[in-house]
């Protein structure tokens, strides 16, 4: 069984300034580890995901997030905010397997000019 | 190519009402998913296929919702006798074991129940 726990519900940073989004993962297996985006009215995103190899993963629209084993973490970082970069943000983790992805509640990411 | 599609965008119906959500996944992705997202609410699982049998019902709220999945191919999910908390946002999404099942989504259907 798997959860994930996204840490804010909203967070607010100013454009420009450094973006991070936590999420802490539980697992009974190595996980895979994705994270999502959602613009309003839109499905949602992939931004990247972790699967087991390099631990520093970098997606698009220059997001990163960090697979760290020992705190069960895996944050989203973006190094400068960009007002285009409001949305909702989702982590997930997954057994590898079919039987879906289990999401964490979402981050709504709020840029202020 | 074609990502995963879902009609219709927009579906309002009249509480009591059936109605019927239809999700084109991408060609060759064997696993197929149900979410609903209530509004500023997170994903909830519903149910998925893989193939056309649906190994895990458990997230269907209730005997009013029911699932089908032709082949490899579309699926539809549909709601019977229709209530307002049903109203919501449907999300579909294929995957397949090549890409470790990462799912791509579809754009959703939303569904207002007056």
């Amino acid at each position: 069984a798997q959860s994930v726990t996204q840490l804010g519900s909203h967070v607010s940073v100013s454009e420009g300034a450094l973006v991070l989004l936590r999420c802490n993962y539980s697992s009974s297996v190595p996980p895979y580890l994705f994270w999502y985006v959602q613009y309003p009215n839109q499905g949602l995103q992939l931004l990247l995901k972790y699967t087991s190899a390099a631990t520093l993963v970098k997606g698009i629209n220059g997001f990163e997030a960090e697979f760290k084993k020992s705190e069960t973490s895996f944050h989203l970082t973006k190094p400068s905010a960009h007002m285009s970069d409001a949305a909702e943000y989702f982590c997930a983790v997954s057994g590898g397997g079919a039987d879906g992805l289990t999401f964490g509640k979402g981050t709504h990411l709020i840029i202020q000019p | 190519g074609a990502g995963v599609s879902q009609s219709p965008s927009n579906k309002v119906t009249e509480k009591g009402k059936d109605v019927e959500l239809r999700c084109d996944p991408i060609s060759g992705h064997t696993a197929l998913y149900w979410y609903r997202q209530r509004l500023g609410q997170g994903l909830e699982f519903l149910i998925y296929f893989q193939g056309n049998s649906a190994p895990d019902k458990s997230g269907l709220p209730s005997d009013r919702f029911s699932a089908e999945r032709t082949g490899e191919s579309v699926s539809t999910l549909t709601i019977q006798r229709t209530q307002q908390e049903d109203s919501a946002v449907y999300l579909c999404a294929s995957s397949s074991p090549g890409g470790f099942y990462e799912q791509f989504f579809g754009p959703g259907t939303r569904l207002t129940v007056l």
